[in-house]
């Protein structure tokens, strides 16, 4: 158990919907990162949050948004679905900036678009 | 444009025996190297890292080599267990601090035969 929490583990939707996924990171990391791993894929990075402040984007598309509560967990948003946004969803934390450190995974959420 | 890059989809390895996991990189600007496992359903879990200044990290059974001039890392396992079968990320992330987000290889999956 790596401490890191998400929640749902499985979403089931319909396109043209609007989803919301949450993470809670280790206790005392204050930073947040989202990756997206699709079919045969690595994980790609979406964005990164530290202390609450987005630090670092990656290929997030516009439909896609971020935030990092005072509590520090965060939660993504995915609206206008479409199928090809199906795929597994991981929320990582690491405890502060910096490049040597290791981040710590969640089990992930798995969306899957109808 | 794939700049970490796992050429090996799969590897098949007797108990007992070594396994070698190899990633190649493109970016000079990545100064420090992870590598992930993961089992189905999970979230990858932190193997083993490596930062640019050493060229070996061992941790029990584990070794990462880095060679710089090459752009390439490789991942022994020794002696490999049948609780190692799992898909293998390379991952690396770029000097400056500014974000240490992480870029992934698209994995190795490694079948340890008993």
């Amino acid at each position: 158990d790596s401490g890191v929490t998400q929640t749902p583990k499985h979403l089931i939707t319909a396109t043209g919907q609007r989803v919301t996924l949450r993470c809670s990171p280790r206790s005392g990391d204050l930073s947040v990162y989202w990756y997206q791993q699709s079919l045969d894929q690595g994980l790609q990075f979406l964005i990164q949050y530290y202390n609450g402040e987005e630090r670092a984007k990656g290929n997030i598309l516009e439909r896609f948004s971020a935030q990092q509560f005072p509590d520090l967990h965060s939660e993504l948003n995915l609206s206008s679905l479409e199928l090809g946004d199906s795929a597994l969803y991981f929320c990582a934390s690491s405890p502060h900036l910096g490049t040597y450190n290791e981040q710590f995974f969640g089990p992930g959420t798995r969306l899957t678009v109808l | 444009d794939q700049q970490v890059k796992q050429n090996s989809p799969s590897l098949s390895v007797q108990e007992g025996r070594i396994s070698i996991l190899n990633c190649d990189y493109t970016n000079s600007m990545f100064d420090y190297f992870l590598w992930y496992k993961k089992y189905p359903a999970e979230g990858p879990t932190f193997l083993i890292s490596i930062s640019s200044i050493k060229d070996k990290n061992e941790d029990g059974r584990f070794t990462v080599f880095l060679n710089k001039s090459a752009k390439h890392l490789s991942l022994h396992i020794v002696p490999s267990q049948p609780g190692d079968s799992a898909v293998y990320f390379c991952a690396a992330s770029e000097r400056g601090g500014a974000t240490n987000k992480l870029i992934f290889g698209t994995g190795t999956l490694l079948a340890v035969q008993p």
